[in-house]
């Protein structure tokens, strides 16, 4: 049973437009969210996070929102950059017990 | 600070054999956790260890298992390999625990034949 899932295998976005990845989560209970980006050959890297009390974290160029009673989570990313060719993976946890993480997606940025 | 490391980074290894996966956490970090990574599976939790003890597990067969020693540094181990084990095997440290930021090492390739 997939708690955490993200729909979309794969986008593809032009450079210096906006990138929305999304995920979405089944358990009611999680109330930690975060965004991980992966390289080829190099381990996850932390992107940012929320907590089930806010809806909207900034950092950046990166923006992540949560939308509770829809269990949806997105990440946006504006604008977009080659270097942001990736996959992303979207994770939550519950009550700081492990985190369940999403199949991830790929991002292709072109120029 | 030196980030999360893990060796062997590839591995090959045959069906019915085992294999032994090293990961020394950020200095200080006591919690590390392991993940299986597979193509369209995403990433699996395995087991955390916090101060030498396992204090969390997902679900997977008792052939995983794993320890963690005074230093904090952890292995994983997987007994009687099967073909569907291959994949990338993560380890994370945390100050925190398995559910808070993790920090990533870059992995272990493992095959098996």
């Amino acid at each position: 049973d997939q708690q955490v899932k993200q729909n979309s295998p794969s986008l593809s976005v032009q450079e210096g437009r906006i990138s929305i990845l999304n995920c979405d989560y089944t358990n009611s209970m999680f109330d930690y969210f975060l965004w991980y980006k992966k390289y080829p050959a190099e381990g996850p890297t932390f992107l940012i996070s929320i907590s089930s009390i806010k809806d909207k974290n900034e950092d950046g160029r990166f923006t992540v929102f949560l939308n509770k009673s829809a269990k949806h989570l997105s990440l946006h990313i504006v604008p977009s950059q080659p270097g942001d060719s990736a996959v992303y993976f979207c994770a939550a946890s519950s009550n700081t017990d492990k985190l369940i993480f999403g199949t991830g997606t790929r991002l292709q940025v072109f120029p | 600070k030196a980030g999360v490391t893990q060796t062997p980074r590839y591995l090959i290894k045959t069906r019915g054999q085992q294999v032994t996966l090293s990961c020394s956490p950020i200095s200080g970090h006591r919690s590390v956790s392991w993940y299986q990574q597979t193509p369209g599976q995403g990433l699996q939790f395995l087991f955390e260890y916090f101060s030498e003890t396992q204090r969390n597990k997902g679900n997977f067969p008792g052939r995983f298992s794993g320890r963690q020693f005074s230093n904090s540094r952890s292995e994983m181990n997987v007994s009687t390999l099967e073909l569907g084990d291959s994949a990338l095997y993560l380890c994370a440290s945390s100050g925190q625990g398995a559910g808070d930021e993790q920090f990533f090492g870059p992995g272990t390739r493992l095959t098996v034949l």
